[in-house]
């Protein structure tokens, strides 16, 4: 079984500073990690996703995550914020066994202040 | 390439009744899965349809259901409606590929309210 925690359920930047969404995960097989965003009242957009390649993934709009085998981690960040990433972030997680079915996080609150 | 589609965006049904959601892959994509999101429980899985068959379900009770046609559009069904039902279903499309590492691309939803 696999499962997904996000540490934090509300996350408060200042426009322009670094952005650090903290995730970690429980996997009994090699897993594969992706972060989606979810603005108002929208769909989930995949942002990057980690598969047993390079452990430093870059993703869409300056995002980036460090998949951490020892840490069991996989943390989400930006250098800086912009007012358009405040959004729902959720820490994904499968395994090979498991088909197609995601397990989420509880997600992750991103408010940026101007 | 058009995205997922989901339909309708917005249904309001009462308790007993039954509602039937409709979905659109991305065109090429064999795998849709279903998901509900509710502020208490979060994303959950419900189940998933690959070349008509159900691979994956999850565990809600057998009130939902769904199917997949050959054209890879997906439906879900929930039978005698409950309050708790309230939630927003998200579908998603994937193409073949590596089990467990397929990109997912979700749908904008469909926003059910039980009465």
């Amino acid at each position: 079984a696999q499962s997904v925690t996000q540490l934090d359920s509300h996350v408060s930047v200042s426009e322009g500073t670094p952005v650090l969404l903290r995730c970690n995960y429980s996997s009994s097989y090699s897993p594969s990690l992706f972060w989606y965003v979810q603005h108002p009242n929208k769909g989930l957009q995949l942002l990057l996703k980690y598969t047993s390649a390079a452990t430093l993934v870059k993703g869409i709009n300056g995002f980036e995550a460090e998949f951490k085998k020892s840490e069991t981690s996989f943390h989400l960040t930006k250098p800086s914020a912009h007012m358009s990433d405040a959004a729902e972030y959720f820490c994904v997680v499968t395994v090979n066994n498991a088909g197609n079915m995601l397990t989420f996080g509880g997600g992750t609150r991103l408010m940026v202040k101007p | 390439k058009a995205g997922v589609t989901q339909t309708p965006r917005y249904l309001i049904k009462t308790r007993g009744q039954q509602v039937t959601l409709s979905c659109s892959p991305i065109s090429g994509h064999r795998s849709v899965s279903w998901y509900q999101q509710t502020p208490g429980q979060g994303l959950q899985f419900l189940f998933e349809y690959f070349s008509e068959t159900q691979r994956n379900k999850g565990n809600f009770p057998g009130r939902f259901s769904g199917r997949q046609f050959s054209n890879s559009r997906s439906e879900m069904n929930v039978s005698t409606l409950e309050l708790g039902d309230s939630a927003l279903y998200l579908c998603a499309s994937s193409s073949v590929g590596v089990l467990g590492t397929d990109t997912q691309y979700f749908g904008p939803g469909t926003r059910l309210t039980v009465l």
